[in-house]
């Protein structure tokens, strides 16, 4: 079993629409719950980061992590061409070493 | 500017050459990282480095070599290339001070072994 399992995708929604991506984990050391956003042909990029379980928004992006149920969520609303884009999710015990999960490709059309 | 900065960005190689995936950042960052990414796969860690002469196995280290020998070079070295080797490859760089520090991304080598 993987210790990062993600939701493989790939979606398709319209422009507007609410995205909802997801990861499980099995590492109970995980502190540290990443998004990172990878267009076409270059390297991913932090979108968002949470320490331990919570809530946390930025503008468009809200990322959610359940400890308890080792779940984490990175929600997109009013999504917009500019979106489409890879999404990988990464956690980390520390500083150091990440663990990535597979990616969702998201495609957001007008 | 830069980052980091990976080259070269695309090379064909035939079976049994080998090679160097060169990777700078001029970041000042203690970690760094290399990664492989197989099409529609996430990031497979293959050696990760937390300063100069220390380096150490990822996941997937059959096949390859690190060397780090400064703070902004970590070069990965293929001896033998195969078939299996063709993937997109990544060198990330992060800081080691305190909590998470996120991973900052060159742009990939693409490389396939024919």
């Amino acid at each position: 079993q993987k210790e990062v399992e993600q939701d493989p995708g790939p979606l398709s929604v319209p422009e507007g629409a609410i995205v909802s991506l997801n990861c499980t984990y099995s590492n109970s050391a995980f502190q540290y719950f990443m998004w990172y956003r990878q267009y076409s042909r270059k390297g991913p990029e932090l979108l968002m980061y949470t320490y331990s379980s919570g809530n946390k928004e930025d503008g468009r992006f809200t990322a959610q992590v359940d400890k308890s149920s080792k779940y984490i969520s990175l929600f997109i609303r009013d999504s917009q061409p500019s979106d489409s884009a890879t999404y990988l999710c990464a956690m980390s015990a520390g500083a150091g070493k990440s663990t990535f999960g597979d990616g969702t490709t998201l495609t957001v059309k007008p | 500017n830069a980052g980091v900065t990976q080259t070269p960005k695309f090379r064909i190689l035939k079976i049994g050459q080998s090679m160097t995936l060169q990777c700078t950042q001029d970041m000042n960052h203690n970690y760094m990282y290399w990664y492989r990414q197989d099409p529609g796969m996430g990031l497979k860690l293959i050696y990760y480095s937390v300063g100069a002469g220390i380096t150490d196995k990822g996941e997937v280290p059959n096949g390859y070599n690190v060397s780090r020998s400064t703070t902004e070079d970590f070069p990965l070295r293929l001896e033998l290339a195969a078939p299996s080797q063709t993937s997109v490859y990544f060198c990330a760089s992060s800081s080691r001070t305190g909590g998470y520090q996120p991973q900052h991304f060159g742009d990939g080598t693409r490389l396939s072994i024919l």
